[in-house]
């Protein structure tokens, strides 16, 4: 079954510091990684997309890992900032038709205290 | 370009009731979406359409219906309001393919059945 779990469910921080998000996953065959930023009653933003052959892939402050060998990602945020309170989805995509072929992780609620 | 944009934003259903959730992109894109996201799971897809006059069922269709006359519209239709349909509705749109192209996502539609 394909699916994508992430870890923390939350996470409280202080601004200033550096966080890592987990998401590990069992889709297949594997096409693509995406990590998205979702404010509060927004809708999901995307922040990197990796394809198997990426390990590692920047947005400003945000850095996203790979390492499809062991189906696993990581997102990295350094220095935070209060604006980074948000919740991080990580979706995967599965070698399809492009049809019904991306799973969503629940997401990682991040809180970043002043 | 305005994105893809949703209304309403919030709306109150009794059991029964119908509705349309409207979604509009301005970007040209041909695929469009529909997302629901219940608290604490991942997005669900609902329904999808590769372009005008083709529409296909995603995970979760049963108890809603959509249409797409033009490449901006993707209208979702609720015809007998449940408890169960209480979520928040997220439209999106992509230029291709979900699963090699950036998903867009619109701000959200909050749907309460009571």
């Amino acid at each position: 079954k394909n699916q994508v779990e992430q870890s923390p469910q939350s996470l409280i921080i202080l601004e200033g510091k550096n966080c890592t998000l987990q998401c590990n996953y069992t889709v297949s065959p594997f096409s693509n990684l995406r990590w998205y930023k979702q404010d509060t009653g927004r809708g999901p933003v995307s922040l990197t997309i990796m394809t198997f052959s990426e390990n590692t892939k920047s947005n400003g402050r945000y850095t996203a890992t790979l390492d499809a060998d062991t189906k696993q990602s990581s997102l990295h945020i350094t220095a935070s900032q209060l604006s980074d309170s948000a919740s991080y989805i990580c979706v995967v995509g599965r070698l399809d038709t492009g049809r019904r072929a991306l799973t969503f992780g629940s997401g990682t609620r991040l809180q970043v205290q002043p | 370009n305005a994105g893809v944009t949703q209304t309403p934003k919030f709306r109150i259903l009794k059991i029964g009731q119908s509705m349309t959730l409207q979604c509009t992109q301005d970007m040209n894109h041909n695929y469009m979406y529909w997302y629901r996201q219940d608290p604490g799971m991942g997005l669900k897809l609902i329904y999808y359409s590769v372009g005008a006059g083709i529409t296909d069922k995603g995970e979760v269709p049963n108890g809603y219906n959509v249409s797409r006359s033009t490449t901006e519209d993707f209208p979702l239709r609720l015809e007998l309001a449940a408890p169960s349909q209480t979520s928040v509705y997220f439209c999106a749109s992509s230029l291709q393919g979900e699963s090699y192209n950036e998903q867009f996502f619109g701000p959200g539609t909050r749907l309460t059945v009571l």
